[in-house]
């Protein structure tokens, strides 16, 4: 099976812009949860969704919002994007409540 | 006080020492534990899965979790240069979010 994919993998933006990244989960999971990584707060997590509802939502402001497709891939979208908003963005699959969460490669934000 | 800690280290062993890694948690309802292995700039890798209490082995990793302390324990034999990277344990209760560690950066020397 095709592990998880996100894209693009790099982007470069500039305050105040908006940005979608999207992920395609592994053939056959529902189950898509987002997370951001930076070197001082590690890994945090933003949302999931599990056919197309958000089922657990972070503690991050409303500029950060997702959604999910009826094929289970996802985007996520940053509004009026901050200096702070630069990070790894990550996205994690699952086939089942509980399950193994796989990992795609990231997208690397960042904010000038 | 956060829900998962994890020594973030640096930890620095010479090659083919054991490697124990830990993590504390308060939340006694976590059921699901795993840990990820990360290289720079690349997404975390799930190395080990466990569910509730006991041990679990694959190769040269074997996972441990205490519940009754809150402990979990990652431990790495016969460790390799390419071990070099961040550990990051993980943790949940049934379908809610996945908790994370801070991760312990590891440097195996050859």
């Amino acid at each position: 099976k095709a592990g998880v994919t996100q894209t693009p993998r790099y982007l470069i933006k500039t305050r105040g812009q908006q940005v979608t990244l999207s992920c395609s989960p592994i053939s056959g999971h529902r189950s898509v949860s987002w997370y951001q990584q930076t070197p001082g707060q590690g890994l945090q997590f933003l949302f999931e969704y599990f056919s197309e509802t958000q089922r657990n939502k972070g503690n991050f402001p409303g500029r950060f919002s997702g959604r999910q497709f009826s094929n289970s891939r996802s985007e996520m979208n940053v509004s009026t994007l901050e200096l702070g908003d630069s990070a790894l963005y990550l996205c994690a699959s699952s086939d089942q409540d509980g399950g193994e969460q796989y990992f795609g490669p990231g997208t690397r934000l960042t904010v000038t | 006080q956060k829900e998962v800690e994890q020594d973030p280290g640096p930890l620095s062993v010479p090659e083919g020492a054991i490697v124990s890694l830990n993590c504390t948690y308060s939340n006694s309802a976590f059921q699901y534990f795993m840990w990820y292995r990360q290289y720079s700039r690349k997404g975390p890798e799930l190395l080990m899965y466990t569910y509730s209490s006991g041990n679990k082995e694959d190769g040269r990793f074997t996972a441990q979790v205490d519940k009754s302390s809150k402990y979990i324990s990652l431990f790495i034999r016969d460790s390799q240069p390419s071990d070099s990277a961040t550990y990051l344990c993980a943790m949940r209760q049934g379908a809610q979010k996945l908790v994370f560690g801070q991760g312990t950066r590891l440097t195996i020397n050859p």
